[in-house]
């Protein structure tokens, strides 16, 4: 299993172009999420999805689209990257969880975006 | 708003046992996690507290007290290789929704 595999591994952008970043597990998790961690910081969560063809807002969505056509993928649009976007960017997976018993997220290598 | 806080840095000695607590003010909780994350690296699960307690993973322990918003992560016996980053996060809703803290750098020293 190659557990969650992220594409690109690094990108360089201009400010005002698009890109998509894609996600995939092999785990037929029903969960996935996308974070962007800054220099030194935490993790923000940006969009989240609790199953195919449903998608969620996290805590910093604004300048980001989602889409989950498929179970096993989750793709990260930017349409017009601008340089706060710049960042490192992790999709995570996690099993359906039907009681507070467990709540592990299982995370890819992550993407490593500039904006110039 | 939404807010977890954890000290910003640990140090401590190889074999000894260090405690990382996370405070957190949400608006809803559904469980706190703990995860590490080497530099460079993506951050992977350690522990997992729903309910109030201790939970014991091999040298990892961690606690919560949903009562006082409070939970640690504790290391025994450290070695060099536990040095990394700590994160806290608490699920917000039934929905997965997550909020993860600032992170603690912990140094381990021979």
């Amino acid at each position: 299993n190659a557990g969650v595999t992220q594409t690109p591994k690094f990108r360089v952008l201009k400010t005002g172009q698009s890109m998509t970043l894609l996600c995939a597990q092999d785990m037929n998790h029903e969960y996935m999420y996308w974070y962007r961690q800054d220099p030194g910081m935490g993790l923000r969560l940006i969009h989240y999805s609790v199953g195919e063809g449903t998608t969620a807002k996290g805590e910093v969505p604004d300048g980001y689209n989602v889409s989950r056509l498929k179970k096993q993928n989750f793709l990260l649009g930017l349409e017009s990257a601008a340089p706060s976007q710049t960042s490192v960017y992790f999709c995570a997976s996690s099993p359906s969880v039907d009681t507070l018993a467990e709540d592990t997220q299982y995370f890819g290598p992550g993407t490593r975006l500039t904006v110039l | 708003g939404q807010s977890l806080e954890q000290p910003s840095e640990v140090t401590a000695v190889e074999g000894a046992i260090v405690q990382i607590n996370c405070t957190y003010q949400t608006s809803g909780f559904y469980g706190l996690s703990w995860y590490q994350q080497h530099d460079g690296g993506a951050p992977t699960f350690l522990s997992y507290n729903g309910l109030d307690g201790l939970e014991e993973t091999g040298r990892f322990s961690s606690f919560l007290s949903r009562s006082d918003s409070y939970g640690y992560l504790l290391l025994q016996e450290l070695q060099m290789k536990d040095s990394a980053s700590y994160f806290c996060a608490v699920r917000t809703n039934y929905g997965q929704n997550f909020v993860f803290g600032p992170g603690t750098r912990l140094s381990v020293l021979p």
